[in-house]
């Protein structure tokens, strides 16, 4: 079963606007990760925040983790069409779980000119 | 740069036949990861090797799927006899630890008719 269960499903902006997506997850974790999927690609490792850190950043990249919500969230500001693509958050248990990454079901992002 | 190459990245066959996926993983990392994706199911993870060794593959359909790492530069994936509903993207993906982040292979397209 996935672990991370991304919100929205489907997401479409204009171009210049931020768009957020919310990974919720089910048990404890040592981390938490990004990626993103152009289409007819494979997955991108975009940023990975660990469990004792709240907020990470990177270029035009903001991810948050609520532990105690164990849900997380990625923003990407001024947006651009490049951006269009689908964006998986992947959980790594704390303990157990095989100690393995699961994927979630992915947030697809369209960015419109 | 650094990338884990998969072969091959389309692959069109008849039901019954045999299948090889390969996979060259980035050179120093210890984990190797098979992952398939459907529409329907996402992404399913299949099997994973941590320095060669399988850790767990149970999701896998064992009576026709294996995977095996004949030594630290080549992970392959087979299936014998195909099936339609085997139709795919199989992603190749490999790393510097089970919860560190991964880099994916291109992905090889399987169609089964």
């Amino acid at each position: 079963s996935q672990q991370g269960e991304e919100d929205p499903q489907a997401l479409s902006i204009q171009e210049g606007e931020n768009a957020t997506m919310n990974c919720s997850y089910k048990t404890s974790i040592n981390n938490l990760q990004w990626y993103r999927q152009n289409s007819g690609r494979g997955l991108v490792h975009l940023i990975l925040i660990r469990s004792n850190e709240r907020e990470k950043h990177s270029g035009r990249l903001r991810v948050t983790l609520d532990t105690s919500k164990k849900s997380s969230s990625l923003l990407i500001t001024a947006s651009r069409a490049a951006d269009t693509a689908s964006y998986f958050c992947a959980t790594a248990p704390y303990t157990g779980g095989g100690n393995k990454l699961t994927f979630g079901t992915g947030t697809q992002l369209k960015v419109e000119l | 740069d650094a990338r884990v190459t998969q072969t091959p990245r389309h692959k069109v066959t008849e039901m019954g036949q045999e299948v090889t996926m390969r996979c060259q993983p980035i050179l120093g990392h210890n984990t190797v990861f098979w992952y398939r994706q459907t529409m329907m199911q996402g992404l399913e993870l299949l099997a994973y090797f941590r320095n060669r060794a399988p850790l767990d593959d149970s999701g896998m359909p064992k009576d026709r799927f294996s995977a095996e790492m004949p030594d630290a530069t080549l992970a392959t994936l087979k299936i014998q006899p195909s099936e339609p509903r085997d139709s795919a993207v199989y992603f190749c993906a490999s790393g510097a630890g089970v919860r560190e982040k991964l880099f994916f292979g291109s992905g090889t397209q399987l169609s089964v008719l």
